[in-house]
């Protein structure tokens, strides 16, 4: 069946540690994929994507992403989380052929002092 | 990226009333889609609505309970209808603009809160 999963559904990093979220999707073709960060009480911030071309995409507030065919995955790392990092991060995919976004379960991310 | 205006922000309502929530875009976008994110949950598709016919709905979602409408390309309602406590969720409204490819652009509403009583 078709799917997006996040793995982890809390994950704890300590202030100015690096970061790794894990996306794993389940499509016939290499969806476009995305990652959202949404902050509590607030909407949705595309972080980055991934259509083509190099793998290893650069995003906003210094993340970056890096496509695996090989793994079906798409895993969001930041070398160093600060306070405000602290929020709820969320994997979509929109199967190519369909305009859609296809949402995972989500990861929330805590940030300790 | 395209601007959405989502109005209300949110709502507090009576069980068994409906509510209508707008989507305003400041551009003509092709694709426009409402999403339902229920407490502490993922965001889950509604229905794609569609410029001039009916929304395609997801399975699990029906027009009876989601009516959508889509008279231009700016402009979308989701009206809830018949509510009831499990109801209460987050509401946004989406769309894709992408003028170079499909999946380029998607921005999201700010979202109407619901909370059914």
């Amino acid at each position: 069946a078709q799917s997006v999963t996040q793995p982890d559904i809390h994950i704890t990093v300590s202030e100015g540690a690096s970061l790794e979220l894990r996306c794993n999707y389940s499509y016939g073709a290499t969806p476009y994929l995305f990652w959202y960060v949404q902050s509590p009480g607030q909407g949705l911030q595309l972080l980055l994507k991934y259509f083509s071309g190099d793998t290893l995409v650069q995003g906003i507030k210094g993340f970056e992403a890096e496509f695996k065919r090989s793994q079906s995955s798409f895993n969001l790392r930041k070398p160093s989380v600060h306070w405000s990092d602290a929020a709820e991060y969320f994997c979509a995919v929109a199967p190519k052929g369909f305009q859609k976004l296809v949402f995972g379960t989500g990861t929330r991310l805590l940030v300790s002092p | 990226s395209a601007v959405i205006s989502q109005k209300p922000s949110r709502d507090i309502c009576q069980r068994g009333t409906s509510l209508t929530i707008q989507c305003q875009v400041d551009s003509q976008v092709t694709m426009m889609f409402w999403y339902r994110q229920q407490p502490g949950q993922s965001l889950t598709l509604i229905a794609t609505a569609n410029q001039g016919s009916e929304a395609t709905y997801e399975s699990g979602f029906v027009i009876d309970k989601f009516p959508i409408s889509r008279p231009n390309l700016t402009f979308s309602t989701l009206t809830v209808s018949n509510m009831s406590p499990e109801d209460s969720s987050i509401y946004l409204c989406s769309v894709e603009d992408g003028k170079k490819q499909a999946g380029d652009g998607y921005t999201f509403g700010s979202g109407t809160r619901l909370t059914v009583v």
